[in-house]
């Protein structure tokens, strides 16, 4: 059983449109994240939830929005997706016993293109 | 605010040489350090991380690290090189009070037969 599965692994869609990644842990994690990797790998965190409550929100677009509808699905919608969204955003979740010090599990990362 | 510090981003290394990764750290609390490896279309796994106690640290496939305070770093080694090897290493930080990890911009490892 994958622990930290997201779907889809690859998405090719046009610039305007609207889309969803989904994501779902069966670790018993109560902390989820999404992370952006941009086309030089590096990584930034966008938003986090604590038992589907919203705990980090970083400066990103509001047409990025997460959806937590329990503590073992977090998802991104994304509104009028533009160029500069093309990236692979990653999934990962964590036990939150000392804050600072979790060990993420990341999914496989979902391969977003938009042309 | 955290942050981490990954110079070169190519790094090549003979099979069986030392790997030797560097990594500074800025952090104004005492730091968690952490170096995740990143295989070809996978998600980060973690390999070591330090938050208290022994400096020297050893994780999986033969990795380890030394935090060194006096120096910010967080240095990672292995000593022999395999071709498996191959793959993208970050360095991350973390502190108390702060869900946040920083990564640095990552090294891409290449092992040379």
């Amino acid at each position: 059983d994958t622990a930290v599965s997201q779907t889809p692994k690859y998405l090719v869609t046009q610039m305007g449109n609207d889309k969803s990644i989904k994501c779902e842990q069966n670790l018993g994690h109560d902390t989820m994240y999404w992370y952006k990797q941009d086309s030089k790998k590096f990584l930034k965190i966008m938003f986090s939830y604590n038992n589907k409550e919203l705990i980090i929100n970083e400066t990103v677009p509001n047409r990025f929005s997460p959806k937590s509808p329990d503590k073992a699905h977090l998802n991104l919608h994304i509104n009028s997706l533009e160029l500069g969204d093309s990236a692979v955003y990653f999934c990962a979740s964590s036990i939150t016993r000392v804050s600072g010090a979790n060990v993420l599990t990341f999914g496989a990362g979902s391969r977003l293109t938009v042309l | 605010a955290q942050s981490v510090t990954q110079l070169g981003s190519h790094v090549s290394v003979s099979e069986g040489a030392l790997v030797l990764l560097r990594c500074n750290y800025s952090s104004s609390v005492p730091p968690y350090l952490f170096w995740y490896v990143q295989y070809p279309n996978q998600g980060l796994q973690l390999l070591l991380k330090y938050t208290t106690g022994a400096t020297l640290v050893k994780g999986i496939n033969g990795f380890e690290a030394e935090f060194k305070k006096s120096e910010t770093s967080f240095h990672l080694t292995k000593p022999s090189a395999h071709m498996s090897d191959a793959a993208e290493y970050f360095c991350a930080v973390g502190d108390y009070g702060n869900n946040r990890l920083a990564f640095g911009k990552g090294n891409q490892v290449v092992v040379i037969p």
